[in-house]
């Protein structure tokens, strides 16, 4: 198993640029999440989903869209990009249901919008 | 009031050392902690759970400590492989797993 694969790996954007992040998971996980994090702190929740065609904002979803279309894919959509936005990017995903439900990472994106 | 505190240090220690992190939690429900450890720039990765039994891996033992409200996680013989944030994760609240990162305390095991 791959477990979460993230692409790309590196991105740079111009202010007002649009892109989206990538994240697969083949564990057939049912909850998926997308996080960033700015240096020095943790990461916050942006989006998640509890199954394909169910997502929910977290705690910093401005700036951000997602969609899941299949149990395997939750990409991360920025619209407009703003200098905000400079993070790492990491998506993760769990089986759900259980109490002790362990989140399994992608790699991570690394964001700069200049 | 934060829903759990760590010290952010770094915590410089030797190799060999015997080192321990404490968190503190607000939310004196909760019955169950993870410690997650995260290398710089990579992903963070579950290192254990931890129940008010305890819990140990090898040279890794996470308490429980429900009525002072803390979390400890003790590191013995310490290794360079153990240079990380460890980051201390209450159990998820509102459903659908959501837990919360905060910025965890950085080791730093010197030769």
């Amino acid at each position: 198993n791959a477990g979460v694969t993230q692409t790309p790996k590196f991105r740079i954007l111009k202010i007002g640029q649009s892109m989206t992040l990538q994240c697969t998971q083949d564990m057939n996980h049912n909850y998926m999440y997308w996080y960033r994090q700015d240096p020095g702190m943790g990461l916050k929740l942006i989006y998640y989903s509890v199954g394909a065609g169910i997502t929910d904002k977290g705690e910093v979803p401005n700036g951000y869209n997602v969609s899941r279309s299949t149990t395997e894919d939750f990409p991360l959509r920025l619209e407009l990009a703003a200098p905000s936005q400079t993070s790492v990017y990491f998506c993760a995903s769990s089986h759900g249901g259980a109490y002790t439900d362990t989140q399994y990472f992608g790699p991570g994106t690394r964001l700069t919008v200049l | 009031r934060k829903e759990v505190e760590q010290d952010p240090g770094p915590f410089n220690v030797p190799e060999g050392a015997t080192v321990a992190f404490n968190c503190t939690y607000s939310n004196s429900a909760s019955q169950s902690f993870f410690w997650y450890r995260q290398d710089c720039r990579k992903e963070p990765k579950l290192l254990m759970s931890v129940y008010s039994s305890g819990n140990e891996d090898g040279r890794f033992t996470a308490q429980l400590n429900r009525a002072s409200q803390y979390i400890s996680l003790l590191i013995r013989d310490s290794k360079l492989s153990d240079s990380a944030t460890y980051l201390c994760v209450p159990p998820p609240r509102g459903g659908y797993n959501k837990l919360i990162f905060g910025a965890g305390t950085r080791l730093a095991v010197h030769p």
